[in-house]
């Protein structure tokens, strides 16, 4: 079984601050890496999928990068703010594993007003 | 509006009793999956059906069973088999292939065995 690893795992940050977590993966057979964002009570909500190596994708001030070469993305958030609190999972689909992802086990982000 | 609906929210059962949380959805989605997910676990793939009539099993699949009777839906059945069945599960579904797959998530059943 595929590992996809984040870090940090939890991360609480002041309003305002910008804040960034990581994603790592296995980077054979890739085909494409999941962010979501997971609120208390609702459905993950996608964020962005990325599937080629430098991609950059940005959504507000979310933004993500991927590196498939060396196994990893980043998630920025510019200026937290408190409704930005949630668990923010990464996961990847690979070749072989007929759409199925496999998930990481989540940054939850904390934003103090 | 679309989307996938899990009922109930949450669910408390005897141990030894088999127990069905149910997904529906109406996006017109092939593919269905369920996931578990544990205090400090990531989500974890129980069964997943690419088309109706049709699954297969995932990483955790032991105590379990799920059938696809319709397109919209997608029940899974926590038997008295399965040794750890506290846990909140989620269900999703996905249109697309390979690099071009997108997910929707259903907003989960937290199942309680006393």
């Amino acid at each position: 079984i595929l590992n996809v690893e984040q870090s940090p795992q939890s991360l609480h940050v002041q309003e305002g601050d910008s804040t960034n977590f990581t994603c790592s993966f296995p980077s054979s057979n890739f085909y494409a890496l999941h962010w979501y964002r997971w609120e208390t009570a609702k459905s993950p909500e996608a964020l962005f999928v990325m599937t080629l190596n430098g991609d950059e994708k940005k959504k507000g001030r979310i933004s993500a990068t991927l590196n498939t070469k060396e196994g990893y993305s980043y998630l920025y958030i510019k200026g937290s703010q408190p409704e930005d609190s949630a668990t923010y999972l990464c996961a990847i689909s690979y070749g072989g594993s007929q759409g199925n992802l496999i998930f990481g086990k989540g940054t939850k982000l904390s934003v103090k007003p | 509006d679309g989307g996938i609906t899990q009922s109930p929210k949450y669910l408390f059962r005897k141990e030894g009793q088999n127990v069905t949380l149910s997904c529906e959805q109406n996006l017109n989605h092939d593919a269905m999956y369920w996931y578990r997910q544990d205090p400090g676990q990531g989500l974890r793939l129980i069964y997943y059906s690419q088309i109706v009539n049709d699954f297969q099993k995932g990483d955790i699949a032991e105590g379990y069973s799920v059938s696809r009777e319709k397109k919209e839906s997608f029940p899974l059945t926590v038997t008295s088999a399965q040794k750890n069945p506290t846990a909140f599960y989620l269900c999703a579904s996905s249109i697309g292939i390979q690099g071009a797959i997108r997910y929707t998530f259903g907003s989960g059943t937290r199942l309680t065995v006393v």
